[in-house]
C-alpha cells in the first residue's frame, strides 16, 4: 500500500512565523502535491512537482513555497505566515505512467495548521 | 474552465437509500474521472474512477454514471450503509505527465441507520 506521512497532525504558530510542513512518500512516486482543504472550497491546489528540484505553481501559490531536494520528499514552506492560512494542509503523491493511464493521487491524513 | 461543479453540498439519506451526487464541468480535454471518498481524521482516498469512453463504470455498491456530451457524471451508492457517511470529492484531470487534478468543493453524506 502507499504511504504518504504528513509529519504533524496540528500545528500551532503565530503571525510573522517561517512555517515548514513536511511529506514523505514510500512508493517512489514522481508527482507529488500540497493541497489546501477549506469547508465549502474543497481542495485548491497550490504547488506541484513532477520530478526532484522541480516545481510548479498551483492555483493558490501566493504565501507558499516548496522545496523537493529528494524525490520522495516535498516540503510545503509559509514564508511569513498569516492568519489566512489557518487551514487543513493535504499532501498527495501519484506515478506516472506512458500516455493513457492516469494515476490517482494518493493522500496523507492532512496537517491541521492553526496560525494565531 | 478549469471548475468543477459539484451538488449537493450535503445530502442526509435513510440505510438502503440511494444517495446521488452530481458533477460537471466545461473543459472538454479533461478524460479522467475519479471520486475521491474523506472520513473525518483522514486524507481523501480513491473510490472509483471513469474514462470518458464508457458511459458507466460499477464497482461494488458504487457506480459511476457519465454523460459526456452534457459534460456531467454522478456517484450513485447503492444499499446505502452508516459507514458509507463520509465527504464525498469528484475530480478531473487531463492525461498528461502532470496528473494535474480539479477537485469538486465536496458534499457530506450521512446515511441514518
Amino acid at each position: 500500500d502507499v504511504k504518504v506521512t504528513q509529519s504533524s497532525r496540528y500545528l500551532v504558530k503565530r503571525t510573522g512565523e517561517k512555517v515548514f510542513l513536511e511529506c514523505v512518500q514510500d512508493m517512489d512516486h514522481e508527482n507529488m502535491f500540497w493541497y489546501r482543504q477549506d469547508p465549502g472550497l474543497g481542495l485548491r491546489l497550490i504547488y506541484f512537482s513532477y520530478d526532484v528540484k522541480m516545481k510548479e505553481k498551483g492555483d493558490i501559490p501566493e504565501g507558499y513555497s516548496v522545496s523537493r531536494e529528494k524525490k520522495e520528499r516535498f516540503s510545503l514552506i509559509l514564508e511569513s505566515a498569516s492568519t489566512n492560512q489557518t487551514s487543513m494542509y493535504l499532501c498527495a503523491s501519484s506515478s506516472t505512467l506512458s500516455r493513457g493511464g492516469n494515476q490517482p493521487q494518493h493522500f496523507g491524513d492532512g496537517t491541521r495548521l492553526s496560525i494565531l | 474552465q478549469q471548475q468543477v461543479k459539484q451538488s449537493p453540498q450535503s445530502l442526509i439519506v435513510q440505510k438502503g437509500g440511494i444517495p446521488i451526487i452530481n458533477c460537471a464541468y466545461e473543459n472538454t480535454a479533461f478524460d479522467y474521472f475519479p471520486w475521491y471518498q474523506q472520513f473525518p481524521g483522514k486524507g481523501p482516498a480513491l473510490l472509483i474512477a471513469i474514462r470518458p469512453d464508457v458511459s458507466e463504470k460499477k464497482e461494488g455498491r458504487f457506480t459511476i454514471s457519465f454523460n459526456k456530451s452534457a459534460k456531467q457524471f454522478s456517484l450513485h451508492i447503492m444499499d446505502s450503509q452508516p459507514g458509507d457517511s463520509a465527504t464525498y470529492f469528484c475530480a478531473a484531470t487531463i492525461d498528461n505527465y502532470g496528473q494535474n487534478f480539479v477537485f469538486g468543493p465536496g458534499t457530506r453524506l450521512s446515511v441514518l441507520p
